[in-house]
């Protein structure tokens, strides 16, 4: 699987949008972005994944540079309760046949503020 | 639908002994991957279960064991506890029909080993 590369820590103003980067430059053709988060002491939680067009849903949205090789996730109205680690990871297709698991780096610890 | 379950939330054991973790999937959910996280290490794969097989599993020694039963759910061992094993034990849950990897987690079992 690819290696991603995130800033350690990102503070965002409550109501405004929170832009979370992800560096993936060596991404191969057939793996997707996932980005998952991790509020304290709970387990992740999925929130959005892409191929190579932008992806939208009802918590964020995705947007993959037209290389790949970098990804932004966007908290359109951040509020408190988005604080968080949040975890980018790039993985392979998943066939029938293949293993699971997801690589979790050291995320960006996304804070909140007031 | 219900979510993914872990028992026991809480457990606190001495060097030595032994632990079983205990995990429910979302029904329907029929792979079952456990997670350790330390501040140290990390979000790290310890093993994937599938069809009550293992089918991957993490850099972790043999005391590191688990088992699935015919109705997905899931069960994992760490015998001859260290003080290093203190931890929160994640499991996930996900289809394997679907092509990408999205799985939920469980809250965790927080385990101290004194």
């Amino acid at each position: 699987d690819a290696k991603t590369t995130q800033p350690t820590s990102m503070d965002c103003a409550e109501g405004r949008a929170a832009n979370l980067p992800c560096n993936h430059s060596t991404i191969s053709g057939n793996e997707y972005v996932y980005w998952y988060r991790q509020i304290h002491s709970q387990g992740p939680q999925y929130i959005i994944h892409g191929l190579k067009n932008n992806e939208t849903n009802e918590m964020a949205s995705l947007i993959i540079t037209e290389d790949r090789k970098s990804s932004t996730l966007i908290l359109p109205h951040a509020t408190l309760r988005d604080t968080a680690v949040y975890y980018c990871i790039v993985r392979a297709t998943i066939s029938s046949g293949s293993a699971r698991q997801l690589t979790f780096g050291s995320g960006t610890q996304l804070t909140v503020l007031p | 639908k219900a979510g993914v379950t872990q028992t026991p939330r809480y457990l606190i054991k001495t060097r030595g002994q032994q632990v079983t973790l205990s995990c429910s999937p979302i029904s329907g959910h029929r792979s079952v991957s456990w997670y350790q996280q330390t501040p140290g290490q990390g979000l790290q794969f310890l093993f994937e279960y599938f069809s009550e097989t293992q089918r991957n599993k993490g850099n972790f020694p043999g005391r590191f064991s688990g088992r699935q039963f015919s109705n997905s759910r899931s069960e994992m061992n760490v015998s001859t506890l260290e003080l290093g094993d203190s931890a929160l034990y994640l499991c996930a849950s996900s289809l394997v029909s679907v092509s990408y990897n999205e799985q939920f987690f469980g809250p965790g079992t927080r385990l101290t080993v004194l």
